[in-house]
Formats: structure tokens, sequence, C-alpha cells
């Protein structure tokens, strides 16, 4: 069984600070998907990393997938409280065959 | 282009009953996948239809299942309810073919009783 584990559970921070949050299995994984979801909707689609190493920049997110492909990091710069929400890490299965939630990150940013 | 669309929103059922939920995907997304949300288990993967036959199922026992029509919409039921199924059932649609980027729809909230 793949699992997905993410830290912390929890953030509360205030506007402008810095974060990160973490996306850790012992499986390999063909590609991992990062989503954000507010309260009362289905999770969107931030972005997806494919090749292992890779960096890939949404404004003020960076999201790293690591070397061996079995983790991955979410880095917020000047939070600002649009940004609160459910972050969830997914790492896609056989190429797509499967997807593995991880139990997410609640982040609250405080103005 | 519209967006996933569940139906209902809501729903308030007692144990015992069986309930019916519906999810129609994005235009030209041949691909359905069903997940249950909670908040011990997180976002648990249910099943998957693709052009009308299951493609990928979860671990869930046998009182949930689904189908998918010719066009694209899918049915999810779970039959005699127990209180543990109270959740957000969301769907999620892609093309099916390549892409895995998954759009998802906003949830039925299913509260058992």
């Amino acid at each position: 069984t793949q699992l997905l584990e993410q830290s912390p559970q929890f953030l509360s921070i205030q506007e402008g600070e810095n974060l990160t949050v973490y996306c850790n299995s012992s499986s390999v994984f063909s590609s991992l998907q990062w989503y954000r979801q507010e309260p009362g909707e289905g999770p969107v689609l931030l972005v997806t990393v494919v090749t292992g190493g890779e960096v890939k920049k949404l404004k003020r997110l960076t999201f790293q997938f690591g070397d061996a492909r079995k983790d991955s990091s979410l880095h917020i710069t000047a939070a600002q409280p649009g940004d609160t929400g459910l972050y969830l890490c997914a790492g896609v299965v056989n190429y797509g065959q499967n997807f593995v939630f991880g139990p997410g990150t609640r982040l609250s940013v405080l103005p | 282009k519209a967006g996933v669309t569940q139906t209902p929103r809501y729903l308030i059922k007692t144990r015992g009953q069986q309930v019916t939920l519906s999810c129609s995907p994005i235009s030209g997304h041949r691909s359905v996948s069903w997940y249950q949300q909670t908040p011990g288990q997180g976002l648990q993967f249910l099943f998957e239809y693709f052009s009308e036959t299951q493609r990928n199922k979860g671990n869930f026992p046998g009182r949930f299942s689904g189908r998918q029509f010719s066009n694209s919409r899918s049915e999810m039921n779970v039959s005699t309810l127990e209180l543990g199924d109270s959740a957000l059932y969301l769907c999620a649609s892609r093309t099916g073919t390549g892409g895995h980027e998954q759009y998802f729809g906003p949830g039925t909230r299913l509260t058992v009783t």
C-alpha cells in the first residue's frame, strides 16, 4: 500500500511570513500533484511535478519534487490570507492509473 | 467551459437507507473518479469509470457501487448506509487518455443519522 505523509498537519502564520510544507513517502511515484481545497469546495490542482529534482514556480509558490521521486515540498513566500486552505499532495501511481492522497496541511494566514 | 457538477450538494439519510449521488464531468472528459473525504481518513479513492467501464477500484466494501452512462455522467450508489459513511463525496473528471490533471466537483455532503 502506498502512503503519503504531510507535515505539518496544521499551520497558522501571519500575513507576510514564509512557510514550507512537506509531503513524504517510502514509495516512488511517476509524478506528484499539489492541490488546494477551500471550505465547501473540491480540491483545485495547483501543479504537477514529473521529473526527480524538478522545481516549479507559480507566482509566490515554489514546488520541488525529490530526486528519488518519493517526496515533495511546497514553499510559499510572503503568505497572504487568500492562501488559506487545505493543501493536499497526491502521488500519481502507474502513470495515471491511480492517485494516492496525503492527509493534507491546513494553512491559516492571519491578516 | 462548464466545470464538474455534483448533485445534490447536501443529503441527510438514516442508517440502513440507500443513496445515489450524481456527477457530470467536464464536456469531453471520459473519466470520472469518486473519492470519499473524511476528517479522519482524508481523501480516499473509491473507483474510476472510463467509457462506461470501471477501470480502477479502491478498497471499499461492495455497498459502494457506481456506473457511468454513455454521456460520461456518473452515479455512485451506497446501500445499507452506516454512520461511518458520513463524508464529503467528491468526483473528479479528466480526459482519461494521457493527461493526469483531475478537476474536482464541489462534492456532496452526506450525513447519516
